[in-house]
Parts: structure tokens; C-alpha cells; sequence
């Protein structure tokens, strides 16, 4: 089973920032977030990763709270292009051959 | 990122008949390979992960004889639905990580249709 929680849709408005919750209470010490996304009928695209310190990309900010059960994936400026299912996932430091395990994911919807 | 492709995009098949889909790494070596299914409006469900030069290993629920996994080269995976039937009309998603990574990059999918 998945170890997140996720709201299962959320809309925002193009051009504003979209902010995308996460719970994870039960992460362990030793394990990252990592968040991709699922455009309709294409495959997953990885986003962003994370331990305990905020991390940024060109895609993405990522913001995880100090006590590490929750954390906030932010769009700062969203597209049309960025709707799409976002997916939260809590996996451990065992590298890339880790399996991923998907929740349910948010359904984010920019509207014009 | 690293770039992951499969084939073919999207088949469509008799009932009885197999399907192979293949799994590729293009720029870079992966140990290790993933192969996931997704049913319309559903998450991704790992089915089982395919080791180079080792047998896969299943999930719980997956039927090892008819989704056979070969991963026979460090860029290439296949898939081979044995015996397909209605209900293994899917979308067939791969992922694979780049051993000095930590992430894993997933290819575009290939939708099954069984007749």
C-alpha cells in the first residue's frame, strides 16, 4: 500500500502558483519523497526528490515540513500544460532500484 | 533525464494470441527494470521487476507464467503477455533507473487491446 495521502483533485488558475499537499506520517528516518507526474495516456515524469531539506529545480519547489510527515510540491507559475495526476511517493535510500509504490495521486486541473 | 523508450506504442490482438513488448534504455545501463500496468482512471500497479542476467520477481497476484520478463542486455527488457485475453487490455507503463542515479525514469507506455 501506498504510504501517502493525497487530495484526489484540485484545480488552479493559469499563471498562479498550484500547490500540491502530501501527508506521510509514517516516513521513516531514512526514507526520501519523491513526487512525478502522469500527463493523460503518457507515462510518469519524474519532478522532483527530497530527504528533509526544501529542494528546487526548474520543474518545481519542493517544501517538507521539520518533522518530515508532510510535505508541499509547488508549481510556482502554472500552465495549461502542468494538468495533470501528481504523485507523491515516500520510498527508501536503496537507490534507483527501490520500487516505486503509487497512491491515487491529485488530479490538478489549470484552468484558463 | 535519462530517456527510456518502449514498443510498440499500442497493439491490438486476437484473444489466444502473445504480445511482446519491448523496453529500452537509450542512454544509459539499467540493472534493474520495472514493469507496471494501469487500468482507465486506475494508479500505476507494479507487476514485477526485471533483473539482467536473473529470473524477475513477481508481485503478489501476478501470474509469472503468463507475463513472462526477459532482461537479457542492460538497456533491454521485454514484456510478453502469453496468451492474451479481454481483461489484459491495459496500458503496459516500463521504468528504469540509471545505476548511478537515484531516480527512476519511466517510458511513454503501450496500450494493449485484446479482442
Amino acid at each position: 500500500d501506498a504510504k501517502t495521502t493525497q487530495p484526489p483533485s484540485m484545480d488552479c488558475a493559469e499563471g498562479r502558483a498550484a500547490n500540491l499537499p502530501c501527508n506521510h506520517s509514517t516516513i521513516s528516518g531514512n526514507e526520501y519523497v519523491y513526487w512525478y507526474r502522469q500527463i493523460h495516456s503518457q507515462g510518469p515524469q519524474y519532478i522532483i526528490h527530497g530527504l528533509k531539506n526544501n529542494e528546487t529545480n526548474e520543474m518545481a519547489s519542493l517544501i517538507i515540513t521539520e518533522d518530515r510527515k508532510s510535505s508541499t510540491l509547488i508549481l510556482p507559475h502554472a500552465t495549461l500544460r502542468d494538468t495533470a495526476v501528481y504523485y507523491c511517493i515516500v520510498r527508501g535510500a536503496q537507490g534507483g532500484s527501490e520500487k516505486l509504490v503509487f497512491g491515487k495521486g491529485t488530479k490538478l486541473t489549470v484552468n484558463p | 533525464g535519462a530517456v527510456v523508450s518502449q514498443h510498440p506504442s499500442w497493439v491490438i490482438c486476437k484473444s489466444g494470441t502473445s504480445v511482446k513488448i519491448e523496453c529500452r534504455s537509450l542512454d544509459f545501463q539499467a540493472t534493474t527494470m520495472f514493469w507496471y500496468r494501469q487500468f482507465p482512471k486506475q494508479s500505476l500497479m507494479l507487476m514485477a521487476t526485471s533483473n539482467e542476467g536473473s529470473k524477475a520477481t513477481y508481485e503478489q497476484g501476478v501470474e509469472k507464467d503468463k507475463f513472462l520478463i526477459n532482461h537479457a542486455s542492460l538497456t533491454l527488457s521485454t514484456l510478453t503477455v502469453t496468451s492474451a485475453h479481454p481483461e489484459d487490455s491495459s496500458f503496459y507503463i516500463c521504468s528504469a533507473p540509471p545505476t548511478t542515479q537515484e531516480t527512476q525514469y519511466f517510458g511513454p507506455g503501450t496500450r494493449l487491446l485484446v479482442l
